[in-house]
């Protein structure tokens, strides 16, 4: 069974710039998720998509991210225009369902803004 | 605001001893747990999860304790070995609303050869 994937790995762009993210998660997976990973903290939610619509985007900087899964299966994360602060992993997962389930990390995109 | 705590950054142990990592949490409407393994490059991946219906869940040489009236759990790895060096993350999640996973900070684990 293939795992979640995402591109790019690697990202560095400068401040005000814009930049996209892509996530496929593991077929079937109803449930995808953003997270934020900032060096030295534990992953932190972003959004949560049930199918291709949003469960949770409550910890999403709406003025500056953006995300969308179209068809209820891949999704993008978009920053627009990007900050200092915003450099992270930026890591996708999916899940089954609504629930406790496991999650599936992908790799994840390090983004680095100067 | 931590809800989930992780207050070791870092551990060292020998190889073949017994490795402890620890989790406390503040929020008592959490009530699954789970620990994940992460490698560098990598993506997390799950280790090994506990219900706050048990006190221990067990698999292979990882067991999880979880101390409800303490808010706490425990990842202990017997005989801990190089491969387990990794950073290790405790999440806690409500089973209710959206399940929302909420992660510690991490542990980075060595096992000294």
């Amino acid at each position: 069974e293939a795992g979640v994937a995402q591109s790019p790995r690697y990202k560095i762009i400068e401040k005000r710039q814009s930049v996209a993210f892509w996530c496929n998660p593991i077929s079937g997976h109803a449930t995808l998720y953003w997270y934020q990973q900032i060096l030295g903290q534990g992953p932190k939610l972003l959004i949560q998509f049930q199918n291709n619509g949003v469960v949770d985007d409550s910890q999403l900087p709406k003025d500056r991210f953006s995300a969308e899964r179209l068809k209820g299966v891949d999704s993008t994360l978009k920053i627009q225009p990007a900050k200092l602060e915003d450099s992270a992993v930026y890591l996708c997962a999916s899940g089954p369902g609504l629930a406790a389930d496991t999650q599936y990390f992908g790799p994840g995109t390090r983004l680095t803004v100067l | 605001d931590q809800q989930v705590k992780q207050n070791s950054p870092s551990l060292s142990v020998q190889e073949g001893r017994i490795s402890i990592l620890n989790c406390d949490y503040t929020n008592s409407m959490f009530d699954y747990f789970l620990w994940y393994k992460k490698y560098p490059a990598e993506g997390p991946t799950f280790l090994i999860s506990i219900s706050s219906i048990k006190d221990k869940n067990e698999d292979g040489r990882f067991t999880v304790f979880l101390n409800k009236s303490a808010k706490h759990l425990s990842l202990h790895i017997v005989p801990s070995q190089p491969g387990d060096s990794a950073v290790y993350f405790c999440a806690a999640v409500p089973t209710s609303g959206t399940y929302k996973y909420i992660f510690g900070t991490g542990t980075r684990l060595k096992v000294l050869a």
